[in-house]
């Protein structure tokens, strides 16, 4: 399994609700990220896990609130957003930090806040 | 701080045209990563490339193939014989290691048209 699986593929949420992202990997990768894309912009980092434990917080509102279960699973859970939050959510992982292992990325969470 | 520039905001050519895609990084380290990464309309980053910044060979990869130079600070980026299906977002990346806080820097990337 090489891949990245990230659900939902599309969600729209009103500005009160609580919602959360989901991101698989089953490829024994240690770190694992949560990026975000606005329209024709590149990706801008958000959290990192490495070995389960939150490495870099990219000064992220607190309305967004990652989580790693276990080494395979990342969460970003969602609450109170603002409507430009909207954007498309990717995670990542490689196979450790530090040694310019290749990022592997799913197909992204395309979020839409109303 | 580490900083990557692709300063073509948009290319468009023709089918069969060779076309190539600039990226100039800057860093301090001497050890860093360079990555190439192509995004489609349905927006999943893919893996094209990794350079470390010891190794400046040359890279082909049947129609693709990446010049890097560290003198210029430049790692392009060729398609020869573009196709339809090359039309996409393309995104140069630099990492530099740190103590366990790797990060990925994109360049502001470069969107490819293929023109049939």
């Amino acid at each position: 399994d090489t891949e990245v699986t990230q659900t939902p593929k599309h969600l729209v949420m009103g500005m009160t609700n609580k919602k959360s992202l989901k991101c698989e990997q089953h490829m024994g990768h240690r770190a694992m990220y949560w990026y975000k894309q606005k329209a024709k912009k590149p990706p801008e980092l958000m959290f990192v896990y490495s070995y389960e434990k939150l490495s870099i917080n990219e000064s992220v509102p607190s309305r967004f609130s990652p989580e790693c279960p276990n080494s395979s699973l990342l969460n970003l859970h969602l609450h109170a957003l603002q409507p430009e939050d909207s954007a498309l959510y990717l995670c990542a992982s490689s196979q450790d930090m530090d040694r310019g292992y290749g990022y592997t990325f799913g197909s992204g969470t395309r979020l839409t806040v109303v | 701080a580490q900083k990557v520039t692709q300063a073509q905001t948009e290319i468009s050519v023709v089918e069969k045209e060779d076309v190539t895609l600039d990226c100039v990084y800057e860093t301090r380290d001497t050890t860093y990563y360079l990555f190439w990464y192509k995004q489609p309309p349905s927006g999943e980053l893919v893996f094209l490339i990794r350079r470390n910044s010891f190794d400046e060979q040359n890279e082909i990869s049947g129609r693709y193939s990446w010049n890097f130079q560290k003198s210029t600070s430049s790692f392009n980026f060729t398609i020869t014989a573009s196709q339809v299906v090359d039309s996409a977002v393309y995104f140069c990346a630099l990492s530099v290691p740190n103590f366990g806080n790797e990060k990925l820097t994109f360049g502001t990337g470069t969107r490819l048209t293929i023109i049939p």
